[in-house]
């Protein structure tokens, strides 16, 4: 069954840390590949995504992604945090069977960064 | 641009009891979505629509669940009757096409079933 793991459910860091988030999926066939974001109150909302070409994605507010396709990961990076990050980050696969757009979703990572 | 709206926010209602969740897509968006999040878990695709018709529903519980999107825009989610375990956020998205579009998310219904 196809399916994404978030390696951590729960991340705490100090402003000006690092960050990466783990995601690995298990499907043989060609995926889309997402980082959603869910702010405290507000909606999930696209960080970034990959479809196809350079494995490395950049999003919004300095966020990257690198796709490696052996590995079946495509883990989140960020090289400085702020407090403003503290939010619960989605990874999604849309397997590209049939044409549709379907999401899977893994569990989520809550992010706290204290100041 | 205004987004996807969801009503209500919030519901609580007896097991066995129905209730219903309305979704407002995006303008001219085709693809309609409505997801199940249980707590500390991510979201789980219930149903696709794609205009007014059923592309995707092999996750949706049919003895209980039904969803309709009447003219391809609007969307309602019914639940009949009601378990605990339905007890979740239920998200609406949108997105203009089925194929590698974003998709737009609401703010989603959180119902407790009691």
């Amino acid at each position: 069954a196809q399916s994404v793991s978030q390696h951590n459910h729960h991340v705490i860091l100090s402003e000006a840390a690092s960050l990466e988030l783990g995601c690995n999926y298990s499907y043989g066939g060609t995926v889309n590949l997402f980082w959603y974001v869910q702010y405290p109150g507000q909606h999930l909302q696209l960080l970034l995504k990959y479809f196809s070409g350079d494995p490395l994605v950049k999003g919004i507010k300095g966020f990257e992604a690198e796709f490696i396709k052996s590995k079946f990961s495509f883990n989140l990076r960020k090289p400085s945090v702020q407090w403003s990050d503290t939010a619960e980050y989605f990874c999604a696969v849309g397997p590209l069977s049939g044409g549709y757009n379907k999401l899977i979703f893994g569990a989520g990572t809550r992010l706290a960064v204290h100041p | 641009e205004a987004g996807v709206a969801q009503s209500p926010r919030y519901k609580i209602i007896e097991k066995r009891q129905s209730v219903a969740f309305w979704c407002n897509p995006i303008s001219g968006h085709a693809t309609l979505y409505w997801y199940q999040q249980i707590l500390g878990q991510g979201p789980k695709l219930l149903i696709q629509f794609q205009n007014n018709g059923v592309v995707d529903d092999s996750q949706l519980p049919k003895d209980r669940f039904s969803a309709e999107r009447l003219k391809g825009v609007d969307s309602t989610l019914k639940i009949q009757p009601a378990k605990l375990e339905d007890s979740a956020v239920y998200l609406c998205a949108s997105s203009l096409g089925s194929s590698g579009n974003e998709q737009f998310f609401g703010p989603g219904t959180r119902l407790t079933v009691l």
